[in-house]
């Protein structure tokens, strides 16, 4: 059984640029959640996609944006990227929405911004 | 808002020493609580979880109690090794089932 992966496993962007990050779900999984978490700090939660529509969101503005496809797999899109995007960004991956449903994460993508 | 307190770090102890990471949280309903662990350079992998009160979550030597009364789950090992070293979340997930993060505690344990 594959895990959860992400891709690419780190980039430097410049400040202003747009990036986008992708998450593959672990095999029969429906739901992907996307963390930021910034250096020492514990991870936080950007939104979250069950079934192809986005079911729950943090403290982010809206040029954090992101999508998910019939195959369950999703993407992060960061518009106009500032110095404090630098982080490392986590998916994860579920088998429902609830806070009984065990998330599996991916190793990350460390988002540089100079 | 709901949210997670645990124990500044950095921890160090020796090898076979007992391990205590404290953590407190404050939710409005009954969430679910777990530990997570993140070793150097890698993802974060569910160590324990606790869904309802007085649950308690073991795995790999760690405990926890699920403790409404105190709103607490501290984490527990009676004897930490080398490999134990790491950094140690404490997290409580929402109805949305996101989970919400403490900062981390880092544990580094020496021979």
């Amino acid at each position: 059984e594959t895990g959860v992966t992400q891709s690419p496993t780190h980039l430097i962007k410049t400040r202003g640029q747009q990036v986008t990050l992708r998450c593959s779900s672990q095999s029969g999984h429906n739901t992907v959640s996307w963390y930021q978490q910034a250096l020492g700090q514990g991870p936080q939660f950007i939104f979250q996609y069950y079934r192809e529509e986005e079911n729950g969101r943090g403290n982010f503005p809206p040029r954090f944006s992101g999508l998910q496809f019939p195959n369950y797999s999703s993407e992060l899109n960061v518009n106009a990227l500032e110095l404090d995007d630098s982080a490392l960004y986590l998916c994860a991956s579920s088998t429902g929405t609830g806070g009984v449903y065990e998330q599996y994460f991916g190793p990350g993508t460390r988002l540089t911004v100079t | 808002g709901d949210s997670v307190t645990q124990m500044e770090g950095p921890v160090t102890l020796s090898e076979e020493a007992f391990l205590t990471i404290n953590c407190t949280y404050t939710a409005t309903g009954y969430p679910s609580l777990f530990w997570y662990v993140q070793y150097p350079g890698e993802g974060l992998q569910l160590l324990l979880k606790a869904t309802k009160a007085d649950d308690k979550g073991s795995n790999k030597g760690f405990e926890a109690t699920y403790r409404k009364e105190t709103t607490s789950f501290h984490l527990e090992k009676g004897s930490v090794q080398v490999s134990d070293s790491a950094v140690y979340f404490c997290a409580l997930s929402d109805p949305f089932d996101a989970l919400n993060f403490g900062k981390g505690t880092s544990l580094l344990v020496t021979p």
